[in-house]
């Protein structure tokens, strides 16, 4: 059973940068799968934010693509996000998930971490 | 960016009601659309993808329809567990985007 679970602050100062961690487990098979990241907040409803394949390649979110840095660890399972310049617009909840095979819908989810943006 | 409109925005329906749910998209998309159900403080969980065919685990009870840029989703004899908001989610083009959901409620 795929597992992933997210870590990181739960509070970042306006300005700072957003770093959160994302544990795979259960998930030894198959290459194919791409990792991402999709944030909640009550005024944007679910956002995604990219995604990142095992060798690294990676698409992101126009809306962000300037603040965003999404990098993969292949020797611990774990993938990253990073978000600089934050302000309190990027206050969500975020979850890490699975990408469909060869399809980009999200198969498996973490419990998702709330991050708010506050001095 | 595609623009994902989901209709109703409140569903109030009674245990064992059918219930029927809207997605549309701004553009065409073929059948590249996923259906997530979330339950308060839950992460999104994956019913169906490419507009019908479900998701691992996912019972029949779930079904989904349509093409282009309208979509259904359907649930039959509604049980409690099933009171939930649903998103439809479109992966034809880049970015990815997300309905605004559709809220089912107790009547």
């Amino acid at each position: 059973q795929v597992q992933l679970q997210e870590s990181g602050p739960g509070l970042v100062k306006p300005s700072g940068t957003l770093s959160l961690s994302c544990a795979v487990s259960g998930d030894s098979s198959s290459r194919c799968h791409w990792w991402g990241w999709v944030r909640q907040s009550p005024g944007k409803g679910l956002e995604w934010i990219g995604e990142i394949s095992r060798g690294g390649h990676t698409n992101y979110n126009p809306s962000l693509r300037s603040r965003v840095t999404i990098s993969v660890d292949e020797s611990t399972n774990q993938f990253s996000l990073n978000l600089n310049s934050v302000t309190a617009a990027d206050t969500a909840v975020y979850y890490c998930a699975r990408v469909g095979c060869g399809y980009s819908f999200f198969d498996y989810w973490g419990q998702g971490i709330l991050v708010t943006v506050s001095s | 960016d595609i623009q994902m409109t989901q209709s109703p925005s409140t569903l109030s329906a009674s245990v064992g009601d059918r219930v029927t749910m809207t997605c549309r998209a701004s553009q065409y998309i073929s059948t590249w659309l996923a259906w997530y159900q979330q339950k308060p403080g839950k992460a999104p969980k994956l019913l169906i993808y490419k507009a019908s065919t479900l998701g691992s685990g996912v019972p029949s009870k779930f079904s989904g329809s349509g093409s282009g840029t309208e979509f259904t989703l359907t649930i039959t004899s509604l049980q409690p567990d099933d009171f939930a908001t649903y998103y439809c989610q479109q992966y034809d083009t880049y970015p990815w985007t997300f309905g605004q959901g559709t809220k089912v409620e107790v009547k």
